[in-house]
């Protein structure tokens, strides 16, 4: 299985400021096709997971550009900034590029 | 409006079975590949099931955690998928998520399973 391994596990951010979080596949996540199937999510206390990013750098609809999924075929990042209240959450990196798809132990942000 | 609702979880002890559904309405389901994600107790997202759509002869994948113990089917004429839950075990105990991830990823409230005697 294809293990995706976060960093940090948590994070204080200052209202305004910039975050930036980690995310390292075993294996790489490039198919043929050009795709990477890296995806980032967010789950909102109490809520279900939504996702922001997908395809390692596309933005999801809905989801305000402040956010950015980057990378290369195993590293990647997801970059959040002028964080504000609604930013509040656990993020997941997730693979979905063979099965079993695989997530991330999660990163939980929180505000300072 | 999109909407994808979990029910028949709750508490049940261990080596029995459940069987959740999730009812969908608002978007094309007969053409979706639909999964069930788990999330446990400490939070961790785990992949369990999917079911592909007729187009691909309805194929079936699982995470190992639940291989010959859980089932996976659809009804397209009800636009639900379930979830066949036999021998469970204390781990199995985490929120169920039906999602039709990595395609329009929308996703469930979720319902609760707990395993324990």
């Amino acid at each position: 299985d294809i293990v995706m391994t976060q960093a940090p596990l948590s994070v204080s951010v200052t209202p305004g400021e910039s975050a930036s979080i980690s995310c390292r596949s075993s294996k790489s996540l490039l198919q043929s096709n050009g795709i990477t199937y890296v995806y980032w999510y967010l789950q909102k206390p109490g809520k279900s997971p939504q996702v922001l990013i997908y395809r390692m750098s596309s933005l999801a609809s809905g989801v305000p550009d402040r956010l950015s999924g980057s990378g290369s075929e195993t590293d990647f990042s997801l970059k959040i900034s002028r964080v504000e209240a609604e930013d509040v959450g656990i993020y997941y990196c997730g693979q979905l590029l063979e099965n079993p798809y695989t997530f991330g132990a999660g990163t939980k942000l929180e505000l300072k | 409006e999109v909407q994808l609702v979990e029910t028949g979880g709750g508490l049940v002890q261990p080596g029995k079975s459940l069987k959740l559904t999730c009812a969908t309405s608002g978007f094309a389901f007969s053409s979706a590949w639909m999964d069930w994600v788990r999330q446990s107790p400490e939070k961790q997202l785990e992949w369990v099931a999917q079911i592909k759509d007729k187009s691909n002869n309805y194929a079936t994948y699982y995470a190992e955690s639940v291989k010959g113990r859980f089932t996976i089917s659809r009804d397209d004429s009800k636009s639900s998928v379930y979830l066949q839950m036999n021998s469970l075990k204390e781990e199995d105990t985490a929120i169920y998520y039906c999602t039709d991830i990595g395609t329009t990823d929308y996703w469930g409230q979720g319902v609760m399973v707990t395993v324990s005697s």
